[in-house]
């Protein structure tokens, strides 16, 4: 079966602008969670849905948004772009949200 | 707060030998523990687990073990192959909360 997609692999933005990450689950999937990566943080938190209802949320301004949609693909959304917001941008799905987790490769989210 | 720690941001072993990553975590509430193996270019991907009743888990060359008295997690593979040179991550969780993650480790194996 497909594994999880994410649209588009690479993104180029300028400071201020806003950008929309597509994240498509594992089929029957229901639980979306994102992780931002970057140099010596590891993964971050940022949230998780859980059938279209966002369900946990990690320390991120509020700059960082997502949505979920009935058929459990997530959109992330990041306004007034800072340089500090370059990194890859990882989607995870599961089918419950608890264990099972498998990511896509990412978008990688270049801030100039 | 960085509540699971790497501490060694990379390691090198031979090719042949062990590998022995090691991940300590502070919250005692976590019940679920992970190591995920991340190459350049793609996402995660999910290597062994083991839930907070057991201290051991082994899947073929990978081996988990979970020392709650200390907070710790160690995975050992043996032997090491060039193939698993990449960032190891090991994760915890607390029932249904968010997965946390650690910073990684490097790990590159030398022919």
């Amino acid at each position: 079966k497909a594994g999880v997609t994410q649209t588009p692999r690479y993104l180029i933005k300028t400071r201020g602008q806003q950008v929309t990450l597509s994240c498509s689950p594992i089929s029957g999937h229901r639980s979306v969670s994102w992780y931002q990566q970057t140099p010596g943080q590891g993964l971050q938190f940022l949230f998780e849905y859980f059938s279209e209802t966002q369900r946990n949320k990690g320390n991120f301004p509020g700059r960082f948004s997502g949505r979920q949609f009935s058929n459990s693909r997530s959109e992330m959304n990041v306004s007034t772009l800072e340089l500090g917001d370059s990194a890859l941008y990882l989607c995870a799905s599961s089918p419950w949200g608890n264990y099972g987790y498998t990511f896509g490769s990412g978008t990688r989210l270049t801030v100039v | 707060d960085q509540q699971v720690k790497q501490n060694s941001p990379s390691l090198s072993v031979q090719e042949g030998r062990i590998s022995i990553l090691n991940c300590d975590y502070t919250n005692s509430m976590f019940d679920y523990f992970l190591w995920y193996k991340k190459y350049p270019a793609e996402g995660p991907t999910f290597l062994i687990s083991i839930s907070s009743i057991k201290d051991k888990n082994e899947d073929g060359r990978f081996t988990v073990f979970l020392n709650k008295s200390a907070k710790h997690l160690s995975l050992h593979i043996v032997p090491s192959q060039p193939g698993d040179s990449a960032v190891y991550f090991c994760a915890a969780r607390e029932g249904n909360e968010k997965l946390t993650f650690g910073t990684g480790t490097r790990l590159t194996i030398i022919p």
